[in-house]
């Protein structure tokens, strides 16, 4: 398996424009994390899907944040409109049920001038 | 939700010494500890993890001890090396959270030759 994917690696947008991050977990795992990493924050969590399904988006910092997983096979982080603070690394992660590891992707560094 | 409190959050050591990270936790009902290392750039990858129903797990150099009677636990890496220098996060899930991690704000471990 090629790990977790993710795309784009970078992005640059304007304020007030939208942003789309896309994930491909690892074939076979039912847990699918979103992170957002700061230097002040460190590794916040976004929102969790398991079997598709969104268990806790209490992290999502506000409505302007959005997150679908329409299969096991992908999901997508959309911002809109995207402000200069939502400038980031985005980490999409996947793990097998359970408690066990988490594999991340190689992330998406947005930036929004 | 869960807490997750790490210290130090810079530490300086020098090759050969160990390195000592701690963390604590806040929900009683976690029961997965894994320790994630992130070099500069990449993404963060398992290094070691422990489940509650043990109190210590050692691989070659790193281990990792927990107490969950005082909600902590600890990575210990000995005979430290210049490629050990990154960031190191210590994380907590259990039956409260899902199956989602909450991640300590990191360590910057640094080790001069």
């Amino acid at each position: 398996d090629a790990g977790v994917i993710q795309s784009p690696r970078h992005e640059v947008t304007e304020m007030g424009q939208e942003v789309t991050l896309r994930c491909k977990p690892i074939s076979g795992h039912n847990s699918l994390f979103w992170y957002r990493q700061t230097m002040m924050r460190g590794l916040e969590l976004l929102i969790y899907f398991n079997n598709n399904v969104p268990i806790d988006d209490s992290g999502m910092p506000e409505d302007r944040f959005s997150a679908k997983m329409p299969n096991a096979s992908f999901s997508t982080l959309k911002i809109q409109p995207s402000e200069p603070r939502d400038s980031a690394v985005y980490f999409c992660a996947s793990s097998s049920q359970g408690y066990t590891e988490a594999f991340f992707g190689q992330g998406t560094r947005l930036t929004v001038v | 939700g869960e807490n997750v409190e790490q210290h130090p959050s810079t530490l300086s050591v020098q090759e050969g010494d160990s390195a000592v990270i701690k963390c604590t936790y806040s929900d009683s009902a976690s029961n997965y500890f894994p320790w994630y290392k992130q070099e500069l750039g990449k993404r963060p990858q398992l290094i070691i993890d422990i489940r509650s129903n043990v109190g210590e797990k050692k691989d070659q150099r790193i281990a990792v001890t927990l107490n969950k009677t005082a909600k902590h636990f600890s990575l210990h890496i000995t005979e430290t090396q210049p490629e050990d220098s990154a960031v190191y996060f210590c994380a907590a899930s259990g039956t409260n959270s899902g199956y989602a991690l909450n991640f300590g704000k990191g360590t910057s471990l640094l080790v001069t030759p």
